[in-house]
């Protein structure tokens, strides 16, 4: 079966410091894979999604970068965090015209 | 306007009650639809699809009515259990491949003793 994995659970930043946030996905290839994060009290909003190695596309511009070097990893990075950075980071996977499975999230703090 | 739009509730029930919650999406061109469950500081997970044909799945009945754009979910019987936000969700295709769900804000629901 299909599982993904994410990490940190938790994190506290303090703003200017660098950020890198993993997703893993195991027990599927060529996953679509997705970075979305949910502000207190607001809905989810996707960040970026990637069909393949190497492949990055952004839905808003934003402080953030993701990179994906392999097939089931996805990584999400800051070079400087500001503090509207704070919110409910998470990663997905999914295959086309299905829903998403998401990662258990990180809770990200700038402060 | 908001491409994915619920009420926000909170919608307080007693236990045993059913519960209706509607939602609204702006792009016709919108492919597949779900509802998902986020519990509190956690991550949402799937409910359910929905089809025009309508479906059910033990206490939960998901309905689409493409030609208004609306979908809704009925919750028989509520249980505390139940209790969550629930999130009202259109995909459509993205350039390239994939697939971009647009989630609404959800609907919070408690169900009481």
């Amino acid at each position: 079966s299909q599982t993904i994995h994410q990490w940190p659970a938790t994190l506290v930043q303090p703003v200017g410091s660098p950020l890198s946030l993993e997703c893993t996905v195991e027990g599927t290839s060529n996953p679509n894979l997705y970075w979305y994060r949910q502000a207190a009290g607001r809905g989810l909003q996707l960040l970026f999604y990637s069909v393949g190695i190497g492949q990055i596309s952004s839905e808003v511009p934003q402080n953030l970068s993701a990179s994906r070097p392999q097939d089931r990893q996805f990584i999400l990075s800051s070079k400087k965090l500001l503090l509207s950075d704070s919110g409910f980071y998470l990663c997905a996977w999914s295959y086309t015209g299905n829903g998403y499975t998401f990662g258990s999230g990180t809770r990200l703090t700038v402060v | 306007r908001k491409e994915v739009e619920q009420d926000p509730g909170p919608f307080n029930v007693p236990e045993g009650a059913t519960v209706a919650f509607n939602c609204t999406y702006s792009n016709s061109a919108s492919q597949s639809f779900f509802w998902y469950r986020q519990d509190c500081r956690k991550e949402p997970k799937l409910l359910m699809s929905v089809y025009s044909s309508g479906n059910e799945d033990g206490r939960f009945t998901a309905q689409l009515n493409r030609a208004s754009q609306y979908i809704s979910l009925l919750i028989r019987d509520s249980k505390l259990s139940d209790s969550a936000t629930y999130l009202c969700v259109v995909n459509r295709g993205l350039t390239g491949g994939g697939n971009k769900l647009t989630f609404g804000t959800g609907t919070q629901l408690k169900v009481e003793l």
